[in-house]
């Protein structure tokens, strides 16, 4: 299962862009990249997958690098209901049911 | 309408007790899943059920035992609760993966906060 790596948490002002990064330098090539985001004692939310090109929803925007080894989630301007836990995951292969969710990002937005 | 219920929403009990938490879902999904979210926040998967059939069951102690009476609903009953099971535990659903490719969107119930003194 291919391993995801994000920071911590991030800081974005209201209104502004907000983008939140993902390393998945080990992904296989039929895994998807995967966006969910739990917002403070809520379950989680999804927002957006994708294979290899990149790809946008009402709710955000996924690029994903060319050799696939990392991802961004944008959301085009953040609100403060935005305010949350983000999580990439790397979906398995072979296994179509199956996430992990690590430990991912919160993202505070701020006034 | 609520996509995926849970019940109850808190529960707090004494070790060595067993309990159940209910989930149910009005989307017509045919997957139902059982989490648990620790303290440190990580949300590990426990069971999947698929159309009433077990089809993932990871290392989870059989004092965890998944019930699905029909597809709507998949239970959790934990017998001989122990400190160590206090943690959210969140339901969720998703379409069968036949037939839709290779991507799938889990939908999540609020969660059960269970605490065990």
């Amino acid at each position: 299962d291919a391993k995801t790596t994000q920071p911590t948490s991030m800081d974005c002002a209201e209104g502004r862009a907000a983008n939140l990064p993902c390393n998945h330098s080990t992904i296989s090539g039929n895994e998807y990249v995967y966006w969910y985001r739990q917002i403070h004692s809520q379950g989680p939310q999804y927002i957006i997958h994708g294979l290899k090109n990149n790809e946008t929803n009402e709710m955000a925007s996924l690029i994903i690098t060319e050799d696939r080894k990392s991802s961004t989630l944008i959301l085009p301007h953040a609100t403060l209901r935005d305010t949350a836990v983000y999580y990439c995951i790397v979906r398995p292969q072979y296994n179509f049911n199956k996430f992990y969710f690590g430990s991912g990002t919160k993202l505070n937005v701020k006034p | 309408d609520t996509a995926v219920s849970q019940t109850p929403k808190y529960l707090v009990t004494q070790m060595g007790n067993d309990k159940s938490i209910k989930c149910e879902q009005n989307l017509g999904h045919d997957t139902m899943y059982w989490y648990k979210q620790d303290s440190k926040k990580f949300l590990k998967i426990m069971f999947s059920y698929n159309n009433k059939e077990l089809i993932i069951n990871e290392t989870v102690p059989n004092r965890f035992s998944p019930k699905s009476p029909d597809k709507a609903h998949l239970n959790l009953h934990i017998n001989s609760l122990e400190l160590g099971d206090s943690a959210v535990y969140f339901c969720a659903s998703s379409p069968s993966a036949k037939g839709r490719g290779y991507y799938n969107e889990q939908f999540f119930g609020p969660g059960t906060r269970l605490t065990v003194l």
